[in-house]
């Protein structure tokens, strides 16, 4: 099966700029994720997805982060404006449902480097 | 205190030694865990699940200790292509995952 799909895998960007991420899921998996990950640092969850509704974006910086997933398929992560310190890797994950036991693929990422 | 605690190492080990490392947590809760592997600017990619009487997959050996909340990863035999992160993920009863930081290990020729 394909995997999880993400574009793009590099951007570069000044602060104060806006940048926005793309991910497509493994088909049939309901569940999206998309999480920060900072050099040397485990990944941070920004968002959940079940379907096109939001299961939890408690760390989500709502006043510079967006995400959509309108049609329950494909996602959409934007940053605006970018900060320093958003230089990260953002990974998309899917899985089949939401339970706890169910396990994650990951995409390749998105490596932001904000200067 | 942190959800999810891992020593970052590095644990640097040559070929064919085990080694071996924790990762603890808080919520006494937790009903699920993991050990995703992530190489060197790769994604995560899961390594195993860990069962409560613990498992085991080829040289790798996965243990849960309740009492005193830790997950343990082993790894016999090591190859070079073993060296990695390793993450530890942990899932509470409201299904909210929460990764580790990661334990680094380096295999030597």
């Amino acid at each position: 099966e394909a995997g999880v799909a993400q574009s793009p895998r590099y951007k570069i960007i000044e602060k104060r700029q806006s940048v926005a991420f793309w991910c497509n899921p493994i088909s049939g998996h309901a569940t999206l994720y998309w999480y920060q990950q900072i050099l040397g640092q485990g990944p941070k969850l920004l968002i959940q997805f079940q379907n096109n509704g939001v299961v939890d974006d408690s760390q989500l910086p709502k006043d510079r982060f967006s995400a959509e997933r309108l049609k329950g398929v494909d996602s959409t992560l934007k940053i605006q404006p970018a900060k320093l310190e958003d230089s990260a890797v953002y990974l998309c994950a899917s899985s089949f449902r939401a339970s706890g036991a169910n396990v994650l693929t990951f995409g390749a990422g998105s490596r932001l480097t904000v200067l | 205190r942190k959800e999810v605690e891992q020593d970052p190492g590095p644990f640097n080990v040559p070929e064919g030694a085990t080694v071996a490392f924790n990762c603890t947590y808080s919520n006494s809760a937790s009903q699920s865990f993991f050990w995703y592997r992530q190489d060197c600017r790769k994604e995560p990619k899961l390594l195993m699940s860990v069962y409560s009487s613990g498992n085991e997959d080829g040289r790798f050996t996965a243990q849960l200790n309740r009492a005193s909340q830790y997950i343990s990863l082993l790894i016999r035999d090591s190859k070079l292509s073993d060296s990695a992160t390793y993450l530890c993920v942990v899932i509470p009863n409201d299904y909210k995952l929460s990764f580790g930081a990661g334990t680094t290990v380096t295999v030597r020729a």
